[in-house]
């Protein structure tokens, strides 16, 4: 799987926007980026993905950059609950190997009240 | 509740015992995953079935380390001869593959079992 590159720690205000980034410069043409996060002692949970264009659900928006390198989670309106570890992870097409999920460090989202 | 659970949630043992944890994926769900995380760490994929076909396992998984699916359902991690090394949480997962080359699969992690070998 392509490398992904996230920065260690964010602070964020509550009920402001957050935008988490993700460099993946090595993403192949059939790659998607998938998000997850971590909330503490929990599983992770799928948060997002897309492959070119830009998504929304009820948890947040991803923003793929136009060449595919790079990609940014939004939060809209950080809470309390949204302090957590958050993954971004290439996945290629299903059948074209692993079914794994890769998971680097991610990034450490601290709100502050 | 209808997500994945896990059992025991927390397992204190002694090097050199074994153990065995449990995980109930979501029902109907075809794959059945484990990882493997250690403190600071993001999770480390160790194996995973579709049904009771064991189709993966990483070199993470030492002989020390077998998984059994073995109707499909519900499946066990075993560690045989525990050493300080193995202590970490171990999470379960379960996805259900559709057709479609295009097709992106969400898995759905339990609350995994933390490890501690004394």
């Amino acid at each position: 799987d392509a490398k992904t590159t996230q920065p260690n720690s964010m602070e964020s205000n509550e009920e402001e926007p957050v935008h988490l980034p993700c460099n993946h410069s090595t993403i192949s043409g059939t790659d998607y980026i998938h998000w997850y996060r971590q909330l503490p002692s929990q599983g992770p949970e799928y948060v997002i993905h897309g492959l070119t264009s830009n998504v929304n659900n009820r948890m947040a928006s991803l923003a793929i950059a136009e060449d595919r390198k790079s990609s940014t989670l939004i939060l809209h309106r950080a809470t309390l609950r949204d302090a957590a570890v958050y993954y971004c992870i290439l996945r290629g097409l299903q059948g074209a190997g692993s079914y794994q999920l890769t998971f680097g460090k991610g990034t450490k989202l601290s709100v502050i009240p | 509740d209808t997500g994945v659970s896990q059992d025991p949630r927390h397992k204190i043992t002694k090097r050199g015992q074994n153990v065995t944890f449990r995980c109930d994926p979501i029902s109907e769900h075809n794959r059945l995953y484990w990882y493997r995380q250690t403190l600071g760490q993001g999770p480390e994929f160790l194996t995973y079935f579709q049904n009771e076909a064991q189709l993966e396992k990483s070199r993470l998984l030492s002989d020390r380390f077998s998984a059994e699916r073995p109707k499909g359902s519900f499946s066990t991690l075993e560690i045989q001869r525990t050493e300080q090394g193995d202590s970490a949480m171990y999470l379960c997962a379960s996805s259900l593959i559709g057709t479609g080359i295009r097709r992106q699969e969400t898995q759905y992690f339990g609350p995994g079992t933390r490890l501690l070998v004394l």
